[in-house]
């Protein structure tokens, strides 16, 4: 069965420094990885996506994660936080035959001036 | 283009009524996806609808169920609702049911009282 963890419900970081979220994934079918932001009160904005080819993926607003599949990890970084980066953000991975995303719990990301 | 359009934003419902939600996709997608936010469960697929039918289901009761209609608008409902059904709806569409593709609207906030 595919399941998702996202190591820290909440992260604080500094403007200005490095940001690390961290998602490990456990699936029984070739993973496609994905990485959404939620704003309050708002719904999920794909950032990126792994489906097949480049492990290295590059998303939206600077963030970019790298599928590996021998720690069967899926961070997520940014070199540089932004006050504008404070949200909370999920990892995801197929759901196998349902055709669903089964999501991790969320970490929310606090930036501080 | 216009994105997916959930209505209403807000509902407050009692225990024991029954709910409608909307949720009109991206002109062009035939799959309508479904997934139930709560602080304590997470993210959770609820069902998916493609050309009318109904594709896949998630573990929920017989409680929820959905539809869609021919112009790919779907609704989803609930009956005989109970506290735990407060939570924010989301709605994803896709071209063509693949999750890689999905748009998700701003939700739907249920609160049931």
């Amino acid at each position: 069965a595919q399941s998702v963890t996202q190591l820290g419900s909440h992260v604080s970081v500094s403007e200005g420094a490095l940001v690390l979220l961290r998602c490990n994934y456990s699936s029984s079918v070739p993973p496609y990885l994905f990485w959404y932001v939620q704003y309050p009160n708002q719904g999920l904005q794909l950032l990126l996506k792994y489906t097949t080819g480049a492990t290295l993926v590059k998303g939206i607003n600077g963030f970019e994660a790298e599928f590996k599949k021998s720690e069967t990890s899926f961070h997520l970084t940014k070199p540089s936080a932004h006050m504008s980066d404070a949200a909370e953000y999920f990892c995801a991975v197929n759901g196998g035959s349902q055709g669903n995303l089964i999501f991790g719990k969320g970490t929310k990301l606090s930036v501080k001036p | 283009k216009a994105g997916v359009t959930q209505t209403p934003r807000y509902l407050i419902k009692t225990r024991g009524q029954q709910v409608t939600l909307s949720c009109s996709p991206i002109s062009g997608h035939r799959s309508v996806s479904w997934y139930q936010q709560t602080p304590g469960q997470g993210l959770q697929f609820l069902f998916e609808y493609f050309s009318e039918t109904q594709r896949n289901k998630g573990n929920f009761p017989g409680r929820f169920s959905g539809r869609q209609f021919s112009n790919s608008r779907s609704e989803m409902n609930v009956s005989t609702l109970e506290l735990g059904d407060s939570a924010l709806y989301l709605c994803a569409s896709s071209l063509d049911g693949t999750i890689d593709g999905y748009t998700f609207g701003s939700g739907t906030r249920l609160t049931v009282v």
